[in-house]
């Protein structure tokens, strides 16, 4: 079984709307941590945000904002009033306790903003 | 942020020759660092973790003959693609995790891109 889903191969949004990119996954680790990244075309991986097992609050950075449903072991990541420069591919990624410091990675969200 | 360098950025060579690629953490120390591959349009796949001063730990179905992985220091480690093919063209990637106690955040290099014709 797939630890991380994302069941989004490719999303449109227009400008300055809001988005939001599916990620659930699948532990059984009671810690472990998060991740979303944005890759664009030039293949650097950008760190976008964090959401930690234990944290009471949904993380939030600027514009992206993570929706965490521990119950139902989803983590969403919402973008707000989406830019052209938002156009990438993004992947969700955990890192479980059990397993030291290595990530599992999604198969990632192509988004692309339309003007 | 932590700054994490990969060098070269590309290369092409010809089958059978071997490619080292550098991967450096410049303002931090890093005792893991990573090594991924990525094939066009997919996503990220962990080759190897490699643990300064130690052998490096191969995920299953990589050969770590053909992938050998150094971490000489605290700032670096190097995968070598020895004996390249076609077949091992991709996008490899690096990445670091700070040596400070419960820091969970893994820091990406940008990235080489190996061509083997």
């Amino acid at each position: 079984a797939q630890k991380i889903t994302q069941t989004q191969p490719g999303m449109f949004v227009q400008e300055k709307e809001a988005v939001t990119l599916d990620c659930t996954y699948d532990t059984s680790d009671p810690s472990y941590g998060l991740f979303w990244y944005k890759q664009p075309s030039s293949g650097e991986m950008i760190f976008l945000i964090y959401q930690g097992s234990y944290d009471q609050q949904n993380a939030t950075e600027g514009r992206y904002s993570l929706n965490f449903q521990k119950a139902r072991k989803s983590a969403n990541l919402v973008i707000s009033a989406s830019q052209l420069g938002d156009s990438a591919m993004y992947f969700c990624a955990m890192r479980e306790e059990g397993q030291g410091f290595s990530f599992i990675f999604g198969k990632g969200t192509r988004l692309l903003v339309k003007p | 942020g932590a700054v994490v360098s990969q060098h070269p950025s590309w290369v092409i060579c010809k089958s059978g020759t071997s490619v080292k690629i550098e991967c450096r953490s410049l303002d931090f120390q890093a005792t893991t660092m990573f090594w991924y591959r990525q094939f066009p349009k997919q996503s990220l796949m962990l080759m190897a973790t490699s643990n300064e001063g130690s052998k490096a730990t191969y995920e299953q179905g990589v050969e770590k003959d053909k992938f050998l992985i150094n971490h000489a220091s605290l700032t670096l480690s190097t995968l070598t693609v020895t004996s390249a093919h076609p077949e091992d063209s991709s996008f490899y990637i690096c990445s670091a995790t700070p040596w400070v106690a419960g820091h969970n955040e893994q820091f990406f290099g940008p990235g080489t891109r190996l061509t083997v014709l």
